[in-house]
């Protein structure tokens, strides 16, 4: 059973539409992550955060958004969508502290057509 | 970065066989994580080691972290089909004080009947 929820599962858009994909966890944990997934390559880093009103851009520049109202919640948003988002979106918590495990969901299939 | 170099970076085997995957980096980790990501999933941990020379069993997977913790091995044992998918190490990151993790590229194994 997902302890923490990611939809939608795929998702296929115009270019220029804004879209949020959504995460949610049910773990109470503070810490939350989204990561950019491409074939053969490593998991990249796009956005974290610490705690509620906490958000920080990961290693990888991307164009989109974050927030943090709540602990449970933490949707990200691209105001215009272009073909290069095209990629797999993982949502991942752990708990605070070093060492802990990710929990991941189970990941948006974007497409920018 | 801390670079986290997997190979291979795929093997394709038959079921009953075994096989070794490796995780390789010039830094040294205080912990490595493995996890194990099947199609239109996200990844899930298996296994953390922390001490230098560990090694840790799960059923047919046997986990080991190199003396100098900048090397883990993760060997299966008579294969099967469900043991497909990609495998993922991942350390947290000495120079950040929240300890992001740091993940590779992956080993994509197909165990076929």
């Amino acid at each position: 059973e997902a302890d923490i929820y990611q939809t939608p599962r795929y998702l296929v858009i115009g270019t220029g539409k804004k879209i949020t994909l959504e995460c949610s966890q049910t773990m109470g944990h503070d810490k939350m992550y989204w990561y950019q997934q491409d074939p053969g390559m490593e998991l990249h880093l796009i956005h974290y955060s610490y705690g509620v009103n906490s958000t920080e851009k990961g290693d990888l520049s991307s164009e989109s958004t974050v927030s943090r109202i709540r602990t449970e919640h933490f949707p990200l948003t691209l105001e215009s969508a272009r073909p290069s988002h095209t990629s797999q979106y993982l949502c991942a918590s752990s708990e605070s502290g070093k060492g802990y495990g990710y929990t991941f969901g189970s990941g948006t299939r974007l497409t920018v057509v | 970065t801390q670079l986290l170099e997997q190979s291979p970076q795929f093997l394709s085997i038959q079921e009953g066989e075994n096989l070794t995957v490796y995780c390789n980096s010039s830094s040294v980790f205080s912990s490595l994580q493995w996890y194990r990501q099947e199609p239109g999933e996200g990844p899930v941990l298996l296994v953390t080691v922390v001490t230098g020379g560990e090694v840790k069993k799960l059923k047919r997977l046997t986990f080991q972290f190199g003396d100098a913790r900048k090397d883990s091995s993760l060997h299966i044992t008579a294969a099967q089909p469900g043991d497909t998918g990609l495998y993922l190490c991942a350390g947290p990151r000495t120079t950040d004080s929240w300890g992001k993790l740091q993940f590779g590229a992956g080993t994509q194994v197909v165990v076929t009947p």
